[in-house]
């Protein structure tokens, strides 16, 4: 079964620093996406970045990166110079669609804060 | 504008007392799901729908249906609503090939009391 593990509940950060959110899956798959999702406080679910994991190149949008270690099945989301709008939940996801079968999962969230 | 639309946003019922929350988009999407988020547990899947009339369990459809009669549409029953049902329910919907965007109605907060 595909879980997804987020270890740190809950982080905080000063404003225009680097943080970095982890993340772990486990599967047997070998063709998947991997995703991570913001939710601020009106807790609209927002994509803020995407992996299919048959790219070894690791995405990147705008200040958000991750570091996708497909071996060692990590999925990290580093967000360079934090901003207040920043703050919210974020939630690690795995998909994999197979044969019109699909299955995602969520991670457990990961409380980000960043001060002033 | 493109949309994920949800309501009520908000409901309060009583145990055992049949409710429906809509979920209606209009990008002609093909995939349709259904998700409940708990603290500490981030979201789960309920149901999913590959298209019209086609639906499948996600992790934890008990207590749940969903029917997919027109492909806008994909409301989601709770026949005899508990109190371990009382959680926050979101809809999403995406084009069939469209696995980088997954779009999001703005979530339901249910209490049953």
């Amino acid at each position: 079964a595909q879980t997804v593990t987020q270890s740190q509940p809950e982080m905080s950060v000063q404003e225009a620093e680097t943080v970095t959110l982890s993340c772990t899956y486990d599967t047997s798959e070998s063709n998947y996406y991997l995703f991570w999702y913001k939710q601020p406080p009106s807790r609209q679910m927002i994509l803020v970045i995407r992996q299919e994991a048959y790219k070894q190149q690791n995405a990147t949008e705008n200040r958000f990166s991750v570091n996708f270690q497909k071996a060692a099945k990590s999925f990290s989301l580093k967000i360079s110079d934090s901003q207040l709008g920043d703050t919210a939940m974020y939630f690690c996801a795995f998909m994999r669609y197979q044969g019109g079968s699909e299955k995602l999962v969520f991670g457990k969230g990961m409380k980000l804060t960043v001060n002033p | 504008e493109a949309q994920v639309t949800q309501n009520p946003r908000y409901l309060i019922t009583v145990t055992g007392k049949k409710l429906t929350v809509t979920c209606s988009q209009n990008m002609n999407h093909e995939y349709m799901s259904w998700y409940r988020q708990d603290p500490g547990l981030g979201l789960r899947q309920i149901y999913y729908s590959m298209n019209v009339e086609v639906t499948d369990k996600g992790d934890v459809p008990e207590g749940y249906k969903v029917s997919r009669k027109e492909k806008r549409n994909f409301p989601l029953i709770l026949e005899s609503p508990s109190p371990n049902q009382t959680s926050l329910y979101f809809c999403a919907s995406r084009a069939r090939q469209g696995f980088e965007k997954l779009f999001f109605g703005s979530g339901t907060q249910l209490s049953v009391l």
